[in-house]
């Protein structure tokens, strides 16, 4: 059974600082992988998915790694802003390829201090 | 172009009481979800429907629990009778579906609160 563990549970930076979130998971024999964003009281917003057989994808200030064979992701946020504050969830998809379930982290809460 | 959206916003019931939440997904997805989320804990998936066939509802409580994707578009999720339990966030996404980059995009959720 797949198991996804985001760690820290929660971290606090202050603003500028460049920071890394972790994401591992049990099973390597994901379809793919993403990172998501929530605000309090709100959904999720998906910031980056990567393919299984990508590397990494970049998005602004965001940089997502994946390496499979280690069952690691990493999240790495440049130049922390204020507004950068909300939980980070990670999910992957796997246990059948297009046909599997995103299965959840419980989210690093990240705090950047102006 | 619009979201996910669902309502209600916020739900309070007593237990025993049935309770129904809606959701539109965004127009042209053919994959919706339901999930559950608890306090502190990511989301587990509840319900997911292909158009208008549910092809995964392994983790929905069947005693209690309903859902059904009418012309595969809106869905409703029910719950009857509500237990103190099913307190938590009710989540719904959509995304273009199977062989697609596989994005989900979810609604603001509805919080229910079962007393």
């Amino acid at each position: 059974k797949q198991e996804v563990t985001q760690i820290p549970a929660a971290l606090s930076v202050p603003e500028g600082e460049n920071l890394v979130l972790n994401c591992s998971f049990t099973d390597s024999a994901i379809y793919n992988l993403q990172w998501f964003r929530q605000d309090p009281g709100k959904g999720l917003t998906s910031l980056l998915l990567i393919q299984s057989s990508q590397r990494e994808q970049t998005s602004g200030r965001l940089n997502a790694s994946l390496d499979k064979s280690s069952g690691r992701s990493t999240l790495y946020i440049a130049a922390s802003q204020p507004g950068d504050s909300a939980t980070y969830l990670c999910a992957v998809k796997g246990g059948g390829g297009s046909q599997g379930n995103l299965i959840f982290g419980k989210g690093t809460k990240l705090s950047v201090k102006p | 172009e619009a979201g996910v959206v669902q309502s209600p916003r916020y739900k309070i019931i007593e237990k025993k009481q049935p309770v129904a939440f809606w959701c539109n997904p965004i127009s042209g997805h053919n994959t919706l979800y339901w999930y559950l989320q608890n306090l502190g804990q990511g989301p587990e998936l509840l319900i997911r429907y292909e158009n208008e066939e549910a092809v995964d509802d392994s983790q929905l409580p069947k005693d209690r629990f309903s859902a059904e994707r009418l012309k595969g578009v809106d869905s409703t999720l029910k719950i009857q009778p509500a237990e103190l339990g099913d307190s938590a966030v009710y989540l719904c996404a959509s995304s273009l579906g199977v062989g697609t980059d596989e994005k989900l995009f979810f609604g603001s959720g509805t919080q229910l609160s079962v007393l």
